[in-house]
């Protein structure tokens, strides 16, 4: 149990396709993050909220609309997507933002991810 | 160019050998971080570091940041079957409350 969840943990899609991802952390975390990680790719920041804002958006196309209805939930919602979108779609979640992060451990907890197909 | 390279890309090794991974900046690193991914899941958290010239230790992996803050290691002595996986390295780099920059990875293959 990772304490961040997301679903579906496998989508394949076609272009013409509407479908969203879901994430959902048990931590009590104020921030949610949207990730994409693709083959041969460092990570990609997509998508920043805290407390329910939007603090980032990293020039993602608007064909991925990410809606944070709260601090423990996180959707990306996928419409006519093209097929180098295919990619392993990681949430995480934050106590704090990097600046104010004292702990010792990571300040990111991350999901299993989504294996996200675009056919 | 990559804010963060990772070398190398991908490491075979034989069950009981010890390897390095490296991590570099051309900026100076406030935080760096070290995760293990098995493929088409999370990140595990491995370690952290912030002063440089800091190391530390968990079970059989070394992690180290250099005294300038922009190039950390990551060493397993007598690595396992179970210590394979992707390593990925991330990084504060500034500029941002709430971005972690990371490197491409490393696979690591251990044979038995």
């Amino acid at each position: 149990e990772t304490g961040v969840t997301q679903t579906p943990r496998h989508l394949v899609m076609g272009m013409t396709n509407k479908k969203s991802l879901k994430c959902e952390q048990h931590l009590g975390h104020n921030a949610m993050y949207w990730y994409k990680q693709s083959a041969k790719k460092p990570l990609e920041l997509m998508f920043v909220y805290n407390f329910k804002e939007q603090t980032e958006n990293n020039s993602v196309p608007s064909r991925f609309s990410p809606e944070c209805p709260n601090s423990s939930h996180l959707f990306l919602h996928l419409h006519t997507l093209q097929p180098e979108d295919s990619a392993l779609y990681l949430c995480a979640s934050s106590q704090d933002d990097l600046m104010t992060w004292t702990g010792g451990g990571s300040p990111l907890h991350f999901g299993n991810g989504t294996r996200l197909t675009v056919t | 160019s990559q804010e963060l390279e990772q070398s190398p890309q991908s490491l075979i090794v034989q069950e009981g050998k010890n390897l390095t991974i490296n991590c570099t900046s051309s900026k100076t690193l406030y935080g760096l971080y070290w995760y293990k991914q098995k493929y088409g899941e999370g990140l595990i958290f491995l370690m952290m570091l912030q002063k440089g010239g800091e190391e530390k230790s968990h079970e059989k992996i070394t992690a180290k940041l250099d005294e300038k803050k922009q190039q950390s290691s990551l060493h397993i002595t007598a690595s396992q079957p179970s210590h394979a996986g992707i390593y990925l390295c991330g990084a504060d780099l500034g500029g941002s409350n709430y971005k972690l920059t990371f490197g491409k990875g490393t696979l690591l293959t251990v044979n038995p």
